[in-house]
């Protein structure tokens, strides 16, 4: 079975601090991990998926296998990135996606 | 950028009636579209997923006969909460993903209270 493990429900830092959102997975085969993001009233959003190898918004999230972990970083944090973040799985042929229970993070002025 | 209506945003019925929601993708076609329940301070589950023209796969727990999945066509989906009991009461999310191209665009959800 497939599994995704965000630690931290709650994360509170400063504006300007860096920032790291853990997210761990558990998976047999190659997955697809990806971090939505849920700002207040406002629908799910793709930040970032790891085959993109992307930044958004100054975030970047690299996959490693070796851990089993998919974290969440942005350098200097900004009052707007407060919002809930979601690390997600995509395995194999299955097609929907398997959800971490989120984290809360806030950006104290 | 790929948008989904998901209607209605928040519904209150009687415990013993039904209630559809539906989801439709308005500027892009979905072949599959799946359907997610989310209990509060909790993540969201996967509860079906659909496929325009075919039955709804769904996944172990979920009961199909309470949960009726219709997607008829390439841009609606529907949920249908058969029987509702409080229990039932949860936000259900759908989500679509593009016949072309990559990526799952999310509903706003929808609010179901069951009294």
């Amino acid at each position: 079975a497939q599994r995704v493990t965000q630690p931290e429900k709650l994360l509170s830092v400063f504006k300007g601090a860096p920032v790291e959102l853990k997210c761990n997975y558990s998976y047999s085969g190659s997955p697809e991990l990806f971090w939505y993001v849920q700002y207040s009233r406002q629908r799910l959003q793709l930040l970032l998926r790891h085959i993109s190898r992307e930044s958004i918004k100054g975030f970047t999230a690299d996959l490693n296998k070796g851990e089993t972990s998919f974290h969440l970083k942005k350098p200097f944090a900004q009052e707007e990135d407060s919002a809930m973040y979601y690390c997600a799985l995509k395995g194999g042929g299955a097609d929907g996606l398997t959800f971490g229970k989120g984290t809360h993070l806030i950006i104290q002025p | 950028g790929a948008v989904v209506s998901q209607h209605p945003s928040w519904v209150i019925c009687k415990s013993g009636t039904s209630v559809k929601i539906e989801c439709r993708s308005l500027d892009f076609q979905a072949t599959t579209m799946f359907w997610y329940r989310q209990f509060p301070k909790q993540s969201l589950m996967l509860m079906a997923t659909s496929n325009e023209g075919s039955k709804a796969t769904y996944e172990q727990g979920v009961e199909k006969d309470k949960f009726l999945i219709n997607h008829a066509s390439l841009t609606l989906s529907t949920l249908t909460v058969t029987s509702a009991h409080p229990e039932d009461s949860s936000f259900y999310i759908c989500s679509a993903k593009p016949a072309a191209g990559y990526g799952y665009t999310f509903g706003s959800g929808t609010r179901l209270t069951v009294v």
